[in-house]
């Protein structure tokens, strides 16, 4: 599995938008990159997930270059409410796969 | 949205006892997984279950653990004579052939 590095902290405040790097350097040709939210004493929570180029939904945004070696969860307009932790996470997705956790990126946002 | 459950959200046990964590993993998905987090570390991948079978576990899930799907719902993790230093949450999660994990919520279990 590809080892991932990411920031072990930020801080924000309400309003602004936050990106989050991970980098991936090794990624394989058929991992994916998955990104987690973790609030205190509750299971991890999927964001969002891509391959390749941007991604959207209606809670962030994924940017993916071109050699996939790293990528970026972009947040628009934090709350309060995202204060969490947020996890980077690469694998293959063709078969379940053993998600291997780092130690994330605490995301502090403040007033 | 389907989700995950698990129960108990708390269990107390004294060290050396037996105890099952129970997981109701997304009725369609085909990959189950356990995973533990001690208090102010990281998560940690303990085993997957595939096809009533282990597909891979870590160094973690030694002879104390074990896991069963005994009915078409049910996942369960049994932990034959609990340490002081399994003490941390459980979570469990379930993932389709060809997608993502969604955890569940966790049981937190203390041994005393």
């Amino acid at each position: 599995l590809a080892k991932t590095t990411q920031p072990i902290s930020m801080d924000s405040y309400e309003g602004q938008e936050v990106n989050i790097t991970c980098s991936h350097n090794n990624i394989a040709t058929n991992d994916y990159i998955t990104w987690y939210q973790q609030f205190p004493s509750q299971g991890p929570r999927f964001i969002i997930q891509g391959y390749k180029t941007k991604v959207t939904n209606e809670v962030a945004s994924l940017f993916i270059p071109a050699d996939r070696k790293s990528s970026t969860l972009s947040l628009p307009r934090v709350s309060l409410s995202d204060t969490a932790v947020y996890y980077c996470l690469v694998g293959d997705n063709d078969y379940g796969q053993n998600f291997v956790f780092g130690p994330g990126t605490r995301l502090s946002v403040l007033p | 949205e389907p989700e995950v459950t698990q129960t108990p959200s708390h269990q107390v046990t004294q060290m050396g006892q037996e105890v099952i964590l129970r997981c109701v993993p997304i009725s369609n998905h085909l990959y189950f997984y356990w995973y533990r987090q001690i208090l102010g570390q990281k998560v940690e991948f303990l085993v997957s279950f595939y096809n009533n079978e282990i597909s891979e576990k870590s160094e973690i899930f030694d002879d104390q653990f074990s896991v069963e799907r005994p009915d078409g719902s049910n996942f369960t993790l049994k932990i034959r004579s609990t340490k002081l230093e399994d003490s941390a949450m459980y979570f469990c999660a379930s993932s389709e052939a060809r997608g993502l994990a969604f955890f569940g919520p966790g049981t937190r279990l203390t041994v005393l």
